[in-house]
């Protein structure tokens, strides 16, 4: 069975960082990229980007450039969203998802909520 | 990349048929075949109901149904159910080689 499983929900302070994990399980990662999705409280879901999973190149949507970090784990089926320089404006639920071709966002992680306060 | 533009809300009855429109520009929904619609409850995942305009994932009821006409995609649900009242986002390929999302449209089910 195809699954992503995402770390837990993680409460920082303005300016700390935080790192999401997405485990992949029931496919390899390698074989289909994976995308991050933001969702604010009470707003849509936004289109942060996608990494590679074969070569670990990344391309981020153009809100999404500087503090945001995709990146993949060096021995796990394992993706990771880094977000450095914490916002109280990044507070929102982080989605990882398999894109089976372009677009096609056919598996979702359960999502992880971080929340920026002080 | 500005979001496509969606309704913010539709409402249908039970048993009736009811349209989500997606509008892009020649950038992005008019110039591609992926298009993909999503349905969201809250405090869950996303769904994927439709990929490639038209096409369902195996699972997905065959009340759904995705079209596309010039720079607007549309969502088509017939037969109104009630589990179907959620958040429905549309998402479209963009010449830039990113996707990006409608604003969602809240569905609700009379």
């Amino acid at each position: 069975q195809v699954q992503l499983v995402q770390s837990g929900s993680e409460l920082k302070k303005p300016g700390a960082s935080v790192r999401v994990s997405c485990e992949a399980s029931g496919y390899t990662l390698s074989r289909h990229s994976i995308n991050w999705v933001r969702q604010v409280p009470g707003q849509g879901l936004e289109w942060m980007g996608w990494i590679d999973t074969n070569t670990g190149t990344p391309t981020y949507a153009r809100d999404f450039t500087g503090r945001f970090v995709f990146s993949l784990g060096t021995s796990v089926n394992t993706a990771y969203l880094q977000i450095n320089s914490l916002k109280v404006d990044d507070t929102a639920v982080y989605y990882c998802a398999r894109d089976l071709a372009i677009g096609r966002l056919d598996t979702w992680g359960q999502g992880t909520l971080v929340t920026v306060s002080s | 990349q500005s979001a496509l533009t969606q309704p913010a809300s539709v409402s249908g009855s039970l048993g009736q048929s009811i349209t989500i429109s997606c509008t892009g520009t020649s950038s992005d929904v008019g110039s591609y075949k992926y298009i993909s619609w999503y349905q969201h409850h809250p405090g869950k995942a996303p769904r994927l109901m439709i990929y490639e305009v038209s096409d369902r994932p195996s699972g997905v009821s065959d009340r759904f149904s995705g079209s596309k006409s010039g720079n607007t995609a549309s969502l088509t649900i017939s037969g109104l159910q009630a589990e179907d009242e959620a958040d429905y986002y549309c998402n479209s390929f963009t010449s830039s080689g990113t996707l990006v999302f409608g604003g969602g449209t809240k569905l609700t089910v009379l």
